[in-house]
């Protein structure tokens, strides 16, 4: 029952390196998406997917790529990390809401993000 | 487009005294609302959510909101808090079902003391 499972927990990067936060899940979801999560300003939605080979920007987009090559998996690619991206990140899926309303959104345990 | 305001940074009860936690919300057409807790270097856990029916929505932990549409408010209610409902609430928005954007409150930090 391992849900969504985000990897590394914790990262420490330098100005102007890049990396790869892993995001996958096993229900079967449609939908899935990264947050950022910044104290006094809640969650803000980076990137989205509905689907395998479907992405769309969410309301932060710079500075980040996304792929969908499965169902299962979402990484979130930091091109070249800025002290500004220092953050703590989060994968969430959901079902495909085609037809239906209202769905729960599931949340990964989160990434902690340190640019220096 | 869609907003939520949690207007209390903080809130600090007593053990077993009622807690409370504000949420108010503006969307273009109907609101699917959404409550979700954060524990201490967790991810977030839904709580509860409002769709459709009765105004009143019962969720985990022996929590419940209510949906207010005259107030556009989904307030966060617990007749009795514990200590260990210590954590950062968010009340969320989606308007419309097809899109997996929710919009999230700055969130609110629960202080229960013993």
């Amino acid at each position: 029952n391992a849900g969504v499972t985000q990897t590394p927990k914790f990262q420490v990067l330098k100005t102007g390196q890049s990396m790869t936060l892993q995001c996958a899940q096993d229900m079967n979801h449609e939908y899935m998406s990264w947050y950022r999560q910044d104290p006094g300003m809640g969650l803000r939605l980076i990137h989205y997917s509905v689907g395998a080979g479907i992405t769309d920007q969410g309301e932060v987009p710079n500075g980040y790529n996304v792929s969908r090559s499965t169902t299962e998996d979402f990484p979130l690619r930091l091109l070249s990390a800025a002290p500004s991206q220092t953050s703590v990140y989060f994968c969430a899926s959901s079902y495909s809401p085609q037809g239906s309303s209202g769905n729960t959104i599931y949340f990964g345990e989160g990434s902690w993000l340190t640019v220096v | 487009a869609q907003s939520v305001a949690q207007p209390e940074d903080q809130v600090n009860v007593a053990e077993g005294n009622p807690l409370t936690v504000k949420c108010t919300y503006s969307v273009s057409g109907n609101p699917y609302l959404f409550w979700y807790v954060q524990y201490p270097n967790r991810g977030l856990q839904f709580l509860l959510k409002y769709i459709t029916g009765d105004n009143l929505v019962k969720g985990s932990y022996g929590f419940e909101a209510e949906f207010n549409k005259s107030q556009t408010s989904f307030h966060l209610k617990k007749p009795s808090a514990l200590v260990s409902d210590s954590a950062l609430y968010f009340c969320a928005v989606r308007d419309k079902p097809s899109a997996d954007k929710l919009s999230f409150g700055a969130g609110t930090t629960v202080t229960v003391r013993a």
